[in-house]
C-alpha cells in the first residue's frame, strides 16, 4: 500500500457535532484529495489540495472545510455534522502533474455514522 | 446525465469465464481512461490505464477504449475468486485534473 494513513478508521458522531478527519501520507506527494463514497454516487470530490495551504472546492463540498498545515497532513472538517454526511471517507494523493494520468492513490477510508 | 455511467451489478460469474465490465461517459475532453478495483472495505486501487482509443493489456487484464462511441471496457480472462471485487472506471483530461470516477460495478467469481 502507499504510504497513507487515515483516522479515525471509524466514527460514530451525534447530528450537529463537528468532526476531523485525518490523513497522513509519507510519499511526499503533492496532491491530496478527500472524497466520499456512497452506493448510486461512487466516490465524490469533497475538496483537494495542490500545495501545503492551496486547497481547493470539488463537487460537494458544502458543509466540509479542509486545512493542509504541512505536505504530508489533509485534514477534513464537518463543522455541523448531519446524518446526510454518513459515509465512507477516501483520502488520496497524487504525484506532480508531470503524471499525466493523475494516477491516485487511496488511503483505507473512515466511516463516518451520523445519528 | 452522470458524466460517467457504470452498470452497477452485481456480476456473478463461474471460475474461468471471461468477464466484461462497461461504462460510457459524455466528456469528449477526457483523453485518460482508467480502472480501478477496491476489494470490499477497501481504498480503491488503480489496475490499469489508457491513453485515448486502443487497447492494453496487462497479464488476464484488458482495457479497451472506443472514444467515437465513448465506451470503456475491462476484459478479465480466466477469472478467478480473487477477482471478486467492485470495479471503477474513471477518466480525467489529464494532468491534475479531476478524475471522474463511476460508480463502480460488483463482481463476483464463483469457485
Amino acid at each position: 500500500d502507499a504510504g497513507i494513513t487515515q483516522s479515525p478508521r471509524h466514527k460514530v458522531t451525534e447530528t450537529g457535532t463537528p468532526v476531523t478527519l485525518r490523513c497522513h501520507q509519507t510519499e511526499n506527494h503533492r496532491y491530496m484529495y478527500w472524497y466520499r463514497q456512497d452506493p448510486g454516487h461512487g466516490l465524490r470530490l469533497i475538496h483537494y489540495s495542490y500545495g501545503v495551504k492551496d486547497t481547493d472546492k470539488g463537487e460537494v463540498s458544502d458543509g466540509y472545510s479542509v486545512s493542509r498545515s504541512k505536505t504530508e497532513d489533509f485534514l477534513l472538517t464537518l463543522e455541523s455534522a448531519t446524518s446526510s454526511q454518513t459515509s465512507v471517507y477516501f483520502c488520496a494523493i497524487s504525484a506532480t502533474a508531470a503524471s499525466v494520468t493523475n494516477e491516485q492513490f487511496f488511503g483505507p477510508g473512515t466511516r463516518l455514522t451520523v445519528l | 446525465q452522470k458524466e460517467v455511467e457504470q452498470d452497477p451489478g452485481p456480476l456473478s460469474v463461474p471460475e474461468g469465464a471471461i468477464v466484461s465490465l462497461n461504462c460510457t461517459y459524455s466528456n469528449s475532453a477526457f483523453q485518460y481512461f482508467m480502472w480501478y478495483r477496491q476489494y470490499s472495505r477497501k481504498g480503491p486501487e488503480l489496475l490499469m490505464y489508457t491513453y485515448s482509443s486502443g487497447n492494453k493489456e496487462d497479464g488476464r487484464f484488458t482495457a479497451q477504449v472506443d472514444k467515437s462511441s465513448k465506451y470503456i471496457s475491462l476484459f478479465i480472462r480466466d477469472s478467478q475468486p480473487s477477482d471478486s471485487a467492485t470495479y471503477l472506471c474513471a477518466t480525467n483530461s489529464g494532468g491534475y485534473q479531476k478524475v471522474t470516477f463511476g460508480t463502480g460495478t460488483k463482481l463476483q467469481v464463483i469457485p
